[in-house]
């Protein structure tokens, strides 16, 4: 069965501090996603990544960065966490074989910056 | 660019009867259509997607959504609602010219079923 875990389901911040937001795919897909979900607003892309190290801008990237060093593993970086920031941040994951390959999800982390 | 409209931010319903999400869709290029739901407190699972082919397609739960290109709609229809379809529901596309699986989004659907 497909999984994609993410480290935290809650997590609680203070304004400046560098926050990781870990995901972990078990399905050796080669693309993986990090959203973040907002009321009214949906999902919205923050960044993507196709292949090991490589990383794209979604459309929403600034404030964030991500790593990637290993095909399971993919990485959110708050650099300095702002409370605009605080949000549910959602991980997905998908094969590359096809454009229209499905996305598997995680379970979300919800953020709170104080 | 591509926009994903879901007019409805919330649906009300009552368990057994029949439901209706709407979803519109403004494109340049022809687009794959996406239905997602959300459970409360877990991530997205796919209800069904159009690709191509039948306009009418069927999906998980008993769900099924018609894609009506001259309308741009994507709408979701159950014909009888249970209380645990209780969910936010989403509409995405995809344009068929990306070299990427950039989902676009709509606003989500929040959809309650009550006794």
């Amino acid at each position: 069965d497909v999984k994609v875990t993410q480290s935290s389901r809650y997590l609680v911040k203070r304004t400046g501090e560098k926050v990781f937001l870990e995901c972990v795919q078990d399905m050796d897909h080669e693309n993986m996603f990090w959203y973040r979900q907002d009321p009214g607003l949906g999902l919205r892309l923050i960044y993507f990544s196709y292949d090991v190290k490589m990383k794209e801008k979604g459309d929403i990237p600034e404030g964030y960065s991500v790593s990637r060093e290993k095909k399971e593993r993919f990485s959110l970086i708050l650099e300095s966490a702002s409370t605009n920031q605080t949000s549910m941040y959602l991980c997905a994951s998908s094969p590359a074989d096809r454009v229209q390959e499905t996305q598997y999800f995680g379970p979300g982390t919800r953020l709170l910056v104080l | 660019a591509q926009s994903v409209t879901q007019l409805d931010s919330q649906v009300p319903v009552f368990e057994e009867a029949p439901v209706e999400l709407r979803c519109n869709y403004s494109s340049s290029v022809s687009v794959y259509l996406f239905w997602y739901v959300q459970y409360p407190n877990q991530g997205l699972q796919l209800l069904l997607k159009y690709l191509s082919g039948s306009t009418l397609v069927k999906g998980i739960n008993g769900f099924e959504a018609e894609f009506n290109k001259s309308q741009t709609s994507f709408h979701l229809r159950k014909p009888s609602v249970h209380i645990s379809d209780t969910a936010e529901y989403f509409c995405a596309v995809i344009p068929l010219n990306t070299g990427f699986q950039k989902l676009v989004f709509g606003t989500g659907t929040r959809l309650l079923v009550s006794p």
